[in-house]
């Protein structure tokens, strides 16, 4: 069975300082690893995909996330933080057979002046 | 990206009423489309997935007859909450995707409250 857990409920960090949002996955097959954002009362925004190819994704907003298949884990990372950058962030996980996208319970990132 | 839209974004109804939420791809066609419920700053949860011109595929827990899913065209997709009861009120967002291996793309959310 496919699941995802993001282990942290919410994540702070100070403006400028990097940032990084914890995924990790269980999916048979070869994973499609996705990671979205979600602001107050709106729908989801994508962010970044890993579907194949080099570890390293980059995505919106200057967000990158590094897929280790060892580790099974997908981190989502940010050189520098911004205020506006504070969201509700959810790692997704789907296998390559087009099946359902099954979503992370959510990391609430808070970015601090 | 491609757009996906819901209508409308937030309805209020009396315990007892259905409401439906409509689910439109703007600018491509969605072979299958999702339905998820959302609790404050929780996780989305997935209800049901549907393909066009089929019946809907609902997950354990869901009661079918109270959530009406119906995906009519490749660009809709409706959920009706029937008999509507205080504990339905939730955010309930649809999804779409082309095909198989394509995208998914999110809507931007129906925020039901049942009074």
């Amino acid at each position: 069975a496919q699941s995802v857990a993001q282990p942290e409920d919410q994540v702070n960090v100070a403006e400028g300082n990097p940032l990084t949002v914890k995924c990790t996955y269980s999916v048979s097959g070869n994973p499609y690893l996705f990671w979205y954002v979600q602001y107050p009362n709106r729908g989801l925004q994508f962010l970044l995909k890993y579907i194949t190819g080099d570890n390293l994704v980059k995505g919106s907003y200057g967000f990158e996330a590094e897929f280790n298949k060892s580790q099974t884990s997908f981190h989502l990372k940010k050189p520098s933080a911004l205020v506006s950058d504070s969201a509700l962030y959810f790692c997704a996980v789907r296998n390559n057979q087009g099946g359902k996208l099954i979503f992370g319970q959510g990391t609430e990132l808070s970015v601090k002046p | 990206g491609a757009v996906v839209s819901q209508h409308p974004s937030r309805v209020i109804c009396k315990s007892g009423t259905s409401v439906k939420i409509e689910c439109r791809s703007l600018d491509f066609q969605a072979t299958t489309m999702f339905w998820y419920r959302q609790f404050p700053k929780k996780s989305l949860m997935l209800m049901a997935t549907s393909n066009e011109g089929s019946k809907a595929t609902y997950e354990q827990g869901v009661e079918k007859d109270k959530f009406l899913i119906n995906h009519a065209s490749l660009t809709l997709s409706t959920l009706t909450v029937t008999s509507a009861h205080p504990e339905d009120s939730s955010f309930y967002i649809c999804s779409a995707r082309g095909g198989q291996g394509a995208e998914q793309y999110f809507g931007p959310g129906t925020r039901l409250t049942v009074t």
